[in-house]
């Protein structure tokens, strides 16, 4: 059985770094070729991708948010870690890890397994 | 920017059949797939590429792309289909990943 789970802090200030974990069970990062991201969906409004890691330690970021958002594994520990400098109260939100997926081999992924997300408050 | 648009809603009576549709000029050179979203959960996979269904999804639900224009068609529509429903597509034109909107699907 695949899960994900996501931890971190529920309130972080403004300016604060935060650190994100998801914590992964249920396949391997090198049989099954892992790649993940962490998506994020703000009260009330749509979900928006933020980053992804790949098995081999590739990554790619969301454009605008590049400069503030590093994303590494730890596959001793199954697990993936977002940080995200200078934090802003536009950035409260619920913060998603999920398996990405391409049964075919397309290149057009998509995301088969999702945490349950964990509801992050940005204080002023 | 690459932009995915959806209708910000839909109502449909229960038994009928609901039409989420999702645009974009060049979404008929990629995958499109959709996520439905109940309130307080996470999204969870209904159909990828197109028009393939995960398991364990029920067959009422079914996805279509002609032109610019994906869709998601859940026939025979139950109150336990009310939700948020978001496209996604993966590009290189800009971000990797790009969602639409989502649309809520009200069932009257």
């Amino acid at each position: 059985q695949v899960t994900l789970k996501e931890s971190g802090p529920a309130l972080v200030k403004a300016t604060q770094t935060l650190t994100l974990t998801c914590t992964f069970s249920g396949f391997s990062v090198y049989t099954s070729k892992l790649r993940l991201s962490w998506i994020r969906q703000p009260p009330g409004k749509a979900l928006e991708w933020l980053a992804r890691i790949d098995w081999d330690d590739e990554k790619f970021y969301r454009t605008s948010l590049k400069t503030r958002l590093t994303i590494s594994k730890d596959t001793s520990k199954n697990q993936v870690v977002l940080t995200m400098t200078n934090m802003d109260p536009m950035d409260t939100g619920t913060y998603y890890c999920a398996r990405i997926a391409d049964e075919y081999g397309s290149g057009w992924f998509y995301f088969d397994e999702w945490g349950q997300g964990t509801l992050v408050t940005v204080s002023s | 920017s690459y932009v995915l648009t959806q209708p910000p809603s839909v109502s449909v009576a229960p038994g009928k059949t609901a039409r989420i549709t999702c645009g974009e000029t060049n979404i008929g050179s990629t995958s499109v797939h959709w996520y439905q979203q109940k309130p307080g959960q996470a999204p969870i996979l209904v159909m990828y590429y197109d028009s393939d269904r995960p398991s364990g999804i029920p067959d009422r639900f079914s996805g279509s792309k002609s032109g610019n224009t994906a869709t998601l068609t859940i026939s025979r529509v139950e109150a336990g289909d009310e939700a948020d429903y978001y496209c996604q597509v993966w590009n290189t034109y800009f971000d990797p990943v790009v969602f639409g909107g989502g649309t809520k699907l009200t069932v009257l």
